[in-house]
């Protein structure tokens, strides 16, 4: 099955512990992208990587790193420096190549830092 | 910067009634709207996507319009049903063909 996934689906950490959640798609897309998700809100862009090696800050991109060192992979990094980190995280993917750059989403991390 | 403002923020209609949802940017110069779905705790589902060119998209029950020039978008659900039940966001794709920007969502409520 074609697709992104996201592990884990929930999360606890102590506040000033940095945390790594995994993002994995198959789809061969070369676009990957970070939302954060706060109740009652609409999506966020967190980091985007249109290629491997490269990414580019979002809107919200302070306290949180990521890397792109493989096509399929893009993990995101909430580190102590993030004032409230609690929230839905959700992974996206596109396909530059087709050109429309329909993004397609994984199922969703939920951080509860305490 | 681009803005994207959904109204109404929340819905509740009886089943089998045809509904509109709107979606306004302050933009114009997007590439593309798209439109998801998206359950309690759950990722986002694409509904459609309408492309800078194109004025609206089909698929099922679901109609999407792009009526650029004003800077709004629609989503026409005809028949609704209790599955229909749902958050459905609108997003604003920029001329670089990457970052999305969304509205903060219509929580619809299809009742029996």
């Amino acid at each position: 099955d074609g697709g992104i996934t996201q592990s884990p689906k929930y999360l606890f950490r102590k506040e000033g512990q940095n945390v790594t959640l995994s993002c994995e798609q198959n789809l061969n897309h070369d676009a990957m992208y970070w939302y954060r998700q706060d109740p009652g809100q609409g999506l966020r862009l967190i980091y985007y990587s249109q290629i491997v090696n490269d990414f580019q800050k979002g809107d919200i991109a302070e306290g949180y790193s990521v890397s792109r060192e493989k096509k399929e992979s893009f993990p995101l990094t909430v580190t102590s420096a993030q004032k409230n980190p609690t929230a839905f995280y959700l992974c996206a993917s596109s396909d530059r190549g087709l050109g429309a750059y329909e993004q397609y989403f994984g199922p969703g991390t939920r951080l509860t830092v305490t | 910067k681009q803005e994207v403002t959904q109204i109404p923020a929340a819905l509740s209609v009886p089943e089998g009634e045809n509904l509109v949802l709107n979606c306004s940017f302050t933009d114009s110069a997007i590439y593309n709207l798209q439109w998801f779905r998206q359950d309690p705790g759950k990722g986002l589902t694409s509904l459609l996507l309408i492309q800078s060119s194109q004025r609206e998209q089909t698929s099922g029950r679901l109609n999407a319009s792009l009526d650029k020039s004003s800077g709004r978008s629609t989503l026409y659900i005809a028949a609704s049903q209790p599955g229909d039940s749902a958050t459905y966001l609108c997003a604003a794709q920029e001329t670089s063909g990457s970052r999305l920007t969304f509205g903060e969502g219509t929580q619809l409520t299809v009742n029996p």
